[in-house]
């Protein structure tokens, strides 16, 4: 039972272009979202976070979005670069406290020059 | 510098020859957790632990123990494992914080083969 999906395997973008990843939940207990991003023979690393009580947050050139009636958040990174190729994933942080992150399968974003 | 170190990095191992990848964190957190990573599966969680002594089950726990003995170690032992266990294994640790969220810092990961 996936309840963090991203639909999307892959992903390619025009350099300078704007860039868009979806991810979608189906448990309306989770308090906050958030993305990560992943290089390969690395671990994730924490990008940008969202609450629930909010729908938008921006930390430069990236912009998570929230939609709590459709279940679905995005995250635009605009303009995109090719240091931005990795794979990104959505995860919530579950209802049931002790800091448990759901992940989505993850979405590879390519940018290409 | 503050980092989640794991070892090893790449093991490949035979069924049912127990083994550990130990996972050690030099900031202080009190949050360590351990995740498997599969294609299509994204990350899973496999154990969690809040605190020294204080361990609970993840995701996906069947086939993986785990001990917190000291703040800075959170090793995962394989006691007999088995091919379904190949996968690509994070350990991350944070500080804890009730209701969240509190950025999880993520090791490199270690990928285990076993045949």
């Amino acid at each position: 039972d996936q309840q963090v999906k991203q639909n999307s395997p892959s992903l390619s973008v025009q350099e300078g272009r704007i860039s868009i990843l979806n991810c979608d939940y189906t448990n309306s207990m989770f308090d906050y979202f958030l993305w990560y991003k992943k290089y390969p023979a690395e671990g994730p690393t924490f990008l940008i976070s969202i609450s629930s009580i909010k729908d938008k947050n921006e930390d430069g050139r990236f912009t998570v979005f929230l939609n709590k009636s459709a279940k679905h958040l995005s995250l635009h990174i605009v303009p995109s670069q090719p240091g931005d190729s990795a794979v990104y994933f959505c995860a919530a942080l579950g209802y049931q406290g002790a800091q448990k992150l759901v992940f989505g399968q993850g979405t590879r974003l390519t940018i290409n020059p | 510098e503050a980092q989640v170190t794991q070892n090893p990095r790449y093991l490949i191992t035979v069924t049912g020859k127990k083994l550990t990848v130990t996972c050690s964190q030099n900031m202080n957190h009190e949050y360590m957790s351990w995740y498997r990573q599969d294609p299509g599966l994204g990350l899973r969680q496999i154990y969690y632990s809040m605190n020294v002594e204080v361990t609970d089950k993840g995701d996906v726990p069947e086939g993986y123990k785990v001990s917190r003995k000291e703040k800075r170690n959170f090793p995962l032992i394989l006691e007999s494992p088995s091919p379904n266990q190949t996968s690509l294994y994070f350990c991350a640790s944070s500080f804890y914080l009730a209701g969240g969220p509190v950025e999880q810092f993520f090791g490199p990961g270690t990928r285990l083969t076993v045949l």
